[in-house]
């Protein structure tokens, strides 16, 4: 019964390959969203989607894409993973239609590790 | 607040006793700001949260404190216990934006 769960916790893998997170939320929530954690511990947001409309997309490679193929679900494929990219991804979700929030609640993290 | 690519602030604090964990935003038309609390592990957990058209609000052994004038923000913990230990963030989001900018967070270390 977790409210925002994320597939895989651990990802480990090759430069240069390709790779996908998943991101479901049973919230009834409108807003999704993807956050890179570097080993700084700073958040940035990358992308938003609302209502699998794009609604964020900060300064990320295009090698990032994210996919929302319902409004419980954002995924994010990365092609060409590179070290840099090693880092926690987490997806967070956010508001509810007809009663929009501004509270952000957070799936339990993605640890990416590019080798 | 934004990072500048510092090392993460560290509190450490005897159990019992009450912290405090300060936060400078940086934009003034923000109007909304959370505080999250991120165990090890974990992703961030939301604790309490503030509207700009307000000056205090209290939670469950939490306050957060706002001072529009200086941009300052605080998180209050009274009674800290071990499970307080974490990283706790900051984060404010300006009216019609769903954008969050999370500040560099502090370490908070209870002491047993």
């Amino acid at each position: 019964d977790t409210a925002v769960s994320q597939t895989p916790k651990y990802l480990v893998t090759q430069m240069g390959n390709d790779k996908s997170i998943k991101c479901e939320q049973n919230l009834g929530h409108d807003t999704m969203y993807w956050y890179k954690q570097d080993s700084k511990k700073f958040l940035k947001i990358m992308f938003s989607y609302n209502n699998k409309e794009l609604i964020i997309n900060e300064t990320v490679p295009n090698r990032f894409s994210p996919k929302s193929p319902d409004k419980a679900h954002l995924n994010l494929h990365i092609n060409s993973l590179e070290l840099g990219d090693s880092a926690v991804y987490f997806c967070a979700s956010s508001g509810l239609a007809g009663a929009p929030t501004d509270t952000q609640y957070f799936g339990p993290g993605t640890r990416l590790t590019v080798l | 607040g934004e990072s500048v690519g510092l090392h993460l602030p560290t509190l450490s604090v005897q159990e019992g006793d009450n912290s405090i964990i300060n936060c400078a935003y940086s934009n003034s038309a923000s109007d909304y700001f959370i505080w999250y609390k991120q165990e090890s592990g974990k992703g961030p957990q939301f604790i309490i949260d503030i509207r700009s058209n307000m000056d205090k609000r209290q939670g469950q052994r939490v306050t957060v404190l706002l001072n529009k004038t200086v941009k300052h923000l605080s998180l209050q913990i009274a009674a800290t216990q071990p499970g307080d230990s974490a990283v706790y963030f900051c984060a404010e989001k300006m009216r019609g934006n769903e954008k969050l900018t999370f500040g560099t967070g502090t370490r908070l270390t209870i002491i047993p």
